[in-house]
């Protein structure tokens, strides 16, 4: 129990495109879920954390305008990279917990921004 | 404030050996503890948690831990590592909100 998955796995864009990348809980349904950003050989940076059917809070620094995030239900969240640069490049992962429980997180999108 | 510390960065330990990744935590609120492993190029995989009960937390794959609040740790071990166990580690804590506190990660080197 407790799979997150998340498509695509990797994606190649040009510059200046947006991306959209989707969460899913299988097997549960999320009260919340997290979008985190890493860096190579970094630990996980959280840039914002979303409840269905309310807007995300977005950590400090992050621009929310950049980095749309929807939670449209309870198994479903994505995130857009609008108009990506080549500084957006990253490894995106999401993760999704239900109240009093562990996040469990989806295996990761890899960006390339060319 | 509240932290993680992972004081090693880097363990290397010959397969079949015991290891131990050492992870303190300060926080001012009661906390939930968690390990995290992490292959390459994937997403992190729970492997323990601590949310209350027994202080001694067993995991997946062979791996324990043990709450120790006074000294405010939360070590993993293993007494017999494999090859397969080689990727990076993280101790994570829950406390006072949603939001998770990683720690920077320990990487686990399994040699032959």
């Amino acid at each position: 129990g407790a799979v997150v998955s998340q498509h695509p796995s990797r994606v190649i864009c040009k510059s200046g495109t947006s991306v959209k990348i989707e969460c899913r809980s299988l097997d549960f349904q999320a009260t919340t879920m997290f979008w985190y950003r890493q860096f190579p050989k970094q630990s996980l940076m959280l840039m914002a954390t979303s409840n269905e059917g309310s807007k995300a809070t977005y950590e400090q620094g992050v621009e929310k305008d950049k980095f749309l995030i929807n939670h449209a239900s309870l198994t479903l969240s994505t995130l857009t990279v609008t108009s990506a640069h080549p500084e957006d490049s990253s490894f995106y992962i999401c993760s999704a917990r239900t109240t009093g429980e562990a996040q469990y997180f989806g295996p990761g999108t890899r960006l390339t921004v060319l | 404030a509240q932290s993680v510390t992972q004081l090693d960065s880097q363990v290397p330990v010959f397969e079949e050996a015991p290891v131990e990744l050492r992870c303190n935590y300060s926080s001012s609120v009661s906390v939930y503890l968690f390990w995290y492993v992490q292959y390459p190029n994937q997403g992190l995989q729970l492997l323990l948690k601590y949310l209350s009960g027994s202080t001694l937390v067993k995991g997946i794959n062979g791996f324990e831990a043990e709450f120790n609040k006074s000294q405010t740790s939360f070590h993993l071990r293993k007494p017999s590592v494999h090859i397969s166990d080689t990727a990076e580690y993280f101790c994570a804590f829950q406390g006072g909100s949603e939001k998770l506190v990683f720690g920077k990660g320990t990487k686990l080197t399994v040699n032959p």
